[in-house]
């Protein structure tokens, strides 16, 4: 089946710094989502991408839609404490039977 | 803002014994799924459900089992959990519109089998 390959796996930053992640995958996806996970919680939605190219914000975080369908990033502006977490991308194909594919996620650690 | 619950939100069993995981949502969403996740690590289908009386198994195979007979609930069964059980499951349910299927989770249950 379609494998996402997200990456880094962890991340170590300074409160104040930006932070990028991305996700890649060898299938085309025509939905790519990312999610960000606090211990102990499910996964929360951050930002959903529906066409390819699109660019959308949600406060300090903004993610795209890779051109090739192929691939997404993710950034955090200026992160703080409360940015720490796993965050997860997960494409879907649209009308197919399978559902969202999880990438491994990557772990933030945001240090004062 | 998603209405999805699982109860217990912990657990601590001993091998043997028979357990229910439940997942229920208020928003009358068809699609729900379960997923299986080892700490930090990423998330993992095991069962999924298109409507009542629609189960499939995902794609990690699971020795649980699950059912669908009310819209809004999707409990996870295991008749005899054993310590490889042990691990967090997270439900999930979604609406899809427009091809747009957003997942919404529930908080998980951490199971612990001793």
């Amino acid at each position: 089946g379609q494998q996402l390959n997200q990456s880094p796996q962890s991340m170590f930053i300074q409160e104040g710094e930006d932070v990028s992640m991305n996700c890649t995958s060898s299938s085309i996806f025509n939905t790519w989502l990312w999610y960000k996970q606090d211990p102990g919680e499910g996964p929360v939605l951050l930002i959903a991408l529906y066409k390819a190219g699109e660019l959308t914000s949600n406060g300090r975080l903004t993610a795209q839609f890779g051109i090739t369908r192929k691939d997404s990033f993710l950034n955090i502006s200026a992160s703080i404490p409360s940015d720490v977490g796993i965050y997860f991308c997960a494409g879907q194909l649209t009308g197919s039977a399978r559902q969202l594919t999880f990438g491994s996620g990557t772990q933030l650690t945001v240090l004062p | 803002e998603a209405d999805i619950y699982q109860t217990p939100r912990y657990l601590v069993i001993g091998t043997g014994k028979k357990i229910t995981l439940e997942c229920s949502q208020t928003m009358g969403h068809d699609k729900m799924y379960w997923y299986q996740q080892d700490p930090g690590m990423e998330l993992h289908l095991i069962h999924y459900s298109y409507g009542v009386n629609s189960t499939e198994k995902g794609d990690l195979s699971s020795e649980s089992t699950v059912s669908r007979i009310r819209t809004e609930h999707f409990p996870l069964t295991l008749e005899s959990a054993r310590p490889s059980h042990t691990s967090q499951y997270l439900c999930a349910s979604s609406e899809p519109r427009q091809g747009k299927n957003i997942q919404y989770f529930g908080a998980g249950t951490r199971l612990s089998v001793l």
